[in-house]
């Protein structure tokens, strides 16, 4: 079994300052991580992956996410922020049976 | 591309009725999945197809069904509707396991 926990539910932060949203899970076997995004009353879109590889991974919209191994942790920042960006974020977690598990989201709020 | 298609978009219930959400997708995607998403909540897999014929339960299976007849539709049913079904439920959809997953635009559902 595997579970995800997104260590922050709210995250206000001003216009251009970083930001960093939390994610760790615990898993048994080795899993594939994802962040998503979700705007206001629309569905879920990938903002970035990591399969292997490279542990620092880039995505869309200026967002990028380190996976750390003996943490299991994979945390995603953006160095300076829009009012656009103000969405929930979802990370999530896929073993290779194809099951997943996403956490329960962290609700980013960007204010001029 | 029309994607991943889910029909309705509101629905109102009673208690006891039963009802079929509807998702097609276009995409030749072998892996289809339903979520549920509770108010302030992550998305919950209450069933996943990974081809044709085959499907698997997931976290919150009970009180549902799906069937898989055809690559492109994955309906799931709701024999006896009761509130605690109260929820936006999101189909989905990806090429494989690793692969991002393509969301509907989702379906409101209130049980009353």
């Amino acid at each position: 079994a595997q579970s995800v926990t997104q260590l922050d539910s709210q995250v206000p932060v001003f216009e251009e300052a970083p930001v960093e949203l939390r994610c760790n899970y615990s898993s048994s076997v080795s899993v594939y991580l994802f962040w998503y995004v979700q705007y206001p009353n629309q569905g879920l879109q990938l903002l970035l992956k990591y399969l292997s590889g490279s542990t620092l991974v880039k995505g869309i919209n200026g967002f990028e996410a380190e996976f750390n191994k003996s943490q299991t942790s994979f945390h995603l920042r953006k160095p300076s922020v829009h009012i656009s960006d103000t969405a929930e974020y979802f990370c999530a977690v896929y073993t290779n049976a194809g099951k997943s598990t996403f956490g329960d989201g962290t609700t980013l709020t960007v204010k001029p | 591309n029309a994607g991943v298609t889910q029909t309705p978009k509101f629905r109102i219930l009673k208690i006891g009725q039963s009802m079929t959400l509807q998702c097609a997708q276009d995409m030749n995607h072998n892996y289809m999945y339903w979520y549920r998403q509770d108010p302030g909540m992550g998305l919950k897999l209450i069933y996943y197809s990974v081809g044709a014929g085959i499907t698997d339960k997931g976290e919150v299976p009970n009180g549902y069904n799906v069937s898989r007849s055809t690559t492109e539709d994955f309906p799931l049913r709701l024999e006896l509707a009761a509130p605690s079904q109260t929820s936006v439920y999101f189909c989905a959809s990806s090429y494989s396991r690793s692969e991002k997953l393509f969301f509907g635009s989702g379906t409101q559902l209130s049980v009353l």
